[in-house]
């Protein structure tokens, strides 16, 4: 079975201070691995992905995510976080075999960025 | 490229009426996703359709809920005799191909049953 889980429901850092993002995964086979993140009454947009290759992946506004197998983690790191960061961010694994087709989301984490 | 266009943005029913959501997908795509986040939840999928095929539907409610994707038009997502409990967000995304490894996803409508 596929599942995601991000243990903090919310994370509050300073303007300029890096930030992580946390994630952990469950899956069958190879993950597919994504993060998206949700402004106030928006839809998802997409940040970054893990396929395969380097375990540093690099996505938009200056998020990178490092995929740990023998951690089964996927976290979400800034250098240097911005206040207009503040939102919610989901982690997802794509699902494997006969799920393919199929996003399993974290509960999300509410990311404050406090000036 | 406008982009997964879904309508209306919010929609507002009382129990027992019918709630219907459109989702058109970005041009070209021919797979389109739905997905109900609950307050306070991630999204949990519902079904996976293509042009006038579900593909699967294993995250529907076995009652009440339809979904389609006909040959000319959005992708009708469909409620009947609405609930409390269906209120949400509805999230419609589409993909190019299956094997693409990224949704484009739309903004979504806000599904609130009096």
């Amino acid at each position: 079975a596929q599942s995601v889980a991000q243990p903090e429901d919310q994370v509050k850092v300073a303007e300029g201070n890096p930030l992580t993002v946390k994630c952990t995964y469950s899956v069958s086979g190879n993950p597919y691995l994504f993060w998206y993140v949700q402004y106030p009454n928006r839809g998802l947009q997409f940040l970054l992905k893990y396929i395969t290759g380097d375990n540093l992946v690099k996505g938009s506004y200056g998020f990178e995510a490092e995929f740990n197998k023998s951690q089964t983690s996927f976290h979400l790191k800034k250098p240097s976080a911005l206040v207009s960061d503040s939102a919610l961010y989901f982690c997802a694994v794509r699902g494997s075999e006969d799920n393919f087709n199929k996003f399993y989301f974290g509960s999300g984490t509410k990311l404050n960025v406090k000036p | 490229n406008a982009g997964v266009m879904q309508n209306p943005r919010h929609l507002v029913r009382r129990r027992g009426q019918e709630a219907r959501l459109r989702c058109s997908p970005m041009k070209g795509h021919s797979h389109v996703y739905w997905y109900r986040q609950l307050p306070e939840e991630g999204l949990k999928f519902m079904v996976y359709l293509q042009k006038e095929n579900i593909i699967d539907e294993s995250g529907m409610p076995k009652e009440r809920f339809s979904a389609e994707f006909p040959k000319e038009g959005p992708s009708i997502l469909r409620i009947q005799q609405v609930v409390r409990g269906d209120s949400a967000a509805y999230f419609c995304a589409s993909s190019l191909r299956t094997d693409n490894y990224g949704y484009t996803f739309g903004s979504g409508t806000r599904l609130t049953v009096v």
